[in-house]
């Protein structure tokens, strides 16, 4: 079975830009999650989307967006890149919503210039 | 306070040693999970724990919820479980802790 792919796995803006982030989970997981992970904060939780519908967004502006499309496949979007934005960002995918057994995938590494 | 602590933050032992990494919590929680990220950013779920104990070849993990604490055993160190180790807790989200870096020294 495939494993959770991120596209693209890295990626250079400019501040003021935005950027879409894209996941696609394990086959027949239906929940995606979204990680951002930096050297100072650690990891934080972005916010984790089942059957289309986000369940929980963690404490990041409102320039962080995401979607779940019909197949389980993921986006994420920042608008308005600042330099801070610059991070690891990963997305997990479970079966069910909620603390199940993540599975992560290779993330994609963006730069704010 | 972190919601969520680890000890020690950096741990350098020889091969072969018995590895223990702690994980402390305030909140309640549903499930703890242990996560093992090497460099190169890739995370791997080690256990998921609601109570007691898990064993996974050279791995424990333990949880006490009653003292919200779990710990994370290595028996037999190699130098290949060098990596950074994350404890992250289950409560509405995932809350992570700020990593245990272990280094195994041949």
């Amino acid at each position: 079975k495939a494993g959770v792919t991120q596209t693209p796995r890295y990626l250079i803006k400019t501040r003021g830009q935005q950027v879409t982030l894209s996941c696609s989970p394990i086959s027949g997981h239906r929940s995606v999650s979204w990680y951002q992970q930096t050297p100072g904060q650690g990891l934080q939780f972005l916010f984790e989307y089942f059957s289309e519908t986000q369940r929980n967004k963690g404490n990041f502006p409102g320039r962080f967006s995401g979607r779940q499309f019909s197949n389980s496949r993921s986006e994420m979007n920042v608008s308005t890149l600042e330099l801070g934005d610059s991070a690891l960002y990963l997305c997990a995918s479970s079966r069910e919503a909620g603390g199940y057994e993540q599975y992560f995938g290779p993330g994609t590494r963006l730069t704010v210039t | 306070k972190n919601e969520v602590e680890q000890s020690p933050q950096n741990l350098t032992a020889q091969e072969g040693e018995f590895i223990t990494i702690n994980c402390s919590y305030s909140v309640g929680i549903s499930a703890l999970h242990w996560l093992q990220q090497h460099p190169g950013g890739g995370i791997v779920s080690l256990f998921m724990l609601s109570s007691g104990k898990k064993k996974h070849g050279r791995l424990i993990a333990t949880i006490n919820i009653q003292e919200k604490h779990s710990s994370l055993h290595i028996t037999a160190s190699h130098p290949r479980d060098s990596a950074v180790y994350i404890c992250a807790v289950f409560a509405q989200k995932l809350v992570f802790g700020q990593g245990t870096r272990l280094t195994i020294n041949p």
